[in-house]
């Protein structure tokens, strides 16, 4: 079975300041590997994913990600916050063996204050 | 181009009574999933179609839980009776292909409340 681990409930940073959110994956082949976004009264909104090839991954409004086989990471970053970056983050991975399940972890909740 | 749609964006019901959620996809796409959200919980999957068809049912919680994709359009899912534990965010999503690394184009979710 495939599972995700975000370990933080929460993640406070100033505007400015780098911003890291955690994933660790868990699959029984190789894994696809999302984040998502949600704002405030708003859907699910893709950002980026890994599929294969380079290990960083750039997505939307100046996020990336990498990909770490080792640690079974996908940690998403970016270098510098904007409060707008204030929102819900989910990390998902597909297992390339049982490919249209997706599975989700629990969210990231990140406040950028200004 | 039209996003995913989901109606009605917030229903509250009192325990035993029956609501019904209706998604409908990004025209073209023929995978519909549904996925739920319980509160501060991970989303987790409930079903997929491929076009009208059931391609896995695996992670609907039980048989209260009944969800049809008429004709291979838009999709409803009806909660009969509701239950307090069924509430949460129903999240549908449509993709144009299952394989590989294709995202999943979510809409904004159904919020439930049942009392």
């Amino acid at each position: 079975a495939q599972s995700v681990a975000q370990p933080e409930d929460q993640v406070n940073v100033a505007e400015g300041n780098p911003l890291t959110v955690k994933c660790t994956y868990s699959v029984s082949g190789n894994p696809y590997l999302f984040w998502y976004v949600q704002y405030p009264n708003r859907g699910l909104q893709f950002l980026l994913k890994y599929i294969t090839g380079d290990n960083l991954v750039k997505g939307s409004y100046g996020f990336e990600a990498e990909f770490n086989k080792s640690q079974t990471s996908f940690h998403l970053k970016k270098p510098s916050a904007l409060v707008s970056d204030s929102a819900l983050y989910f990390c998902a991975v597909r297992d390339m063996s049982n490919d249209y399940k997706l599975s989700f972890g629990a969210g990231t909740t990140v406040t950028v204050r200004a | 181009e039209a996003g995913v749609t989901q109606f009605p964006s917030h229903s509250v019901i009192e325990k035993g009574q029956t609501v019904t959620l209706r998604c409908d996809p990004i025209s073209g796409h023929d995978n519909l999933y549904w996925y739920r959200r319980v509160m501060g919980k991970e989303i987790k999957f409930l079903l997929h179609f491929v076009k009208e068809s059931k391609q896995d049912e695996s992670g609907m919680p039980n048989n209260r839980f009944l969800a049809e994709r008429t004709g291979g359009t838009y999709s409803t899912l009806k909660v009969q009776p509701a239950e307090l534990e069924d509430s949460g965010v129903y999240f549908c999503a449509s993709s144009q292909t299952f394989l590989g690394g294709g995202e999943l184009f979510f809409g904004e979710g159904s919020r439930l409340t049942v009392l």
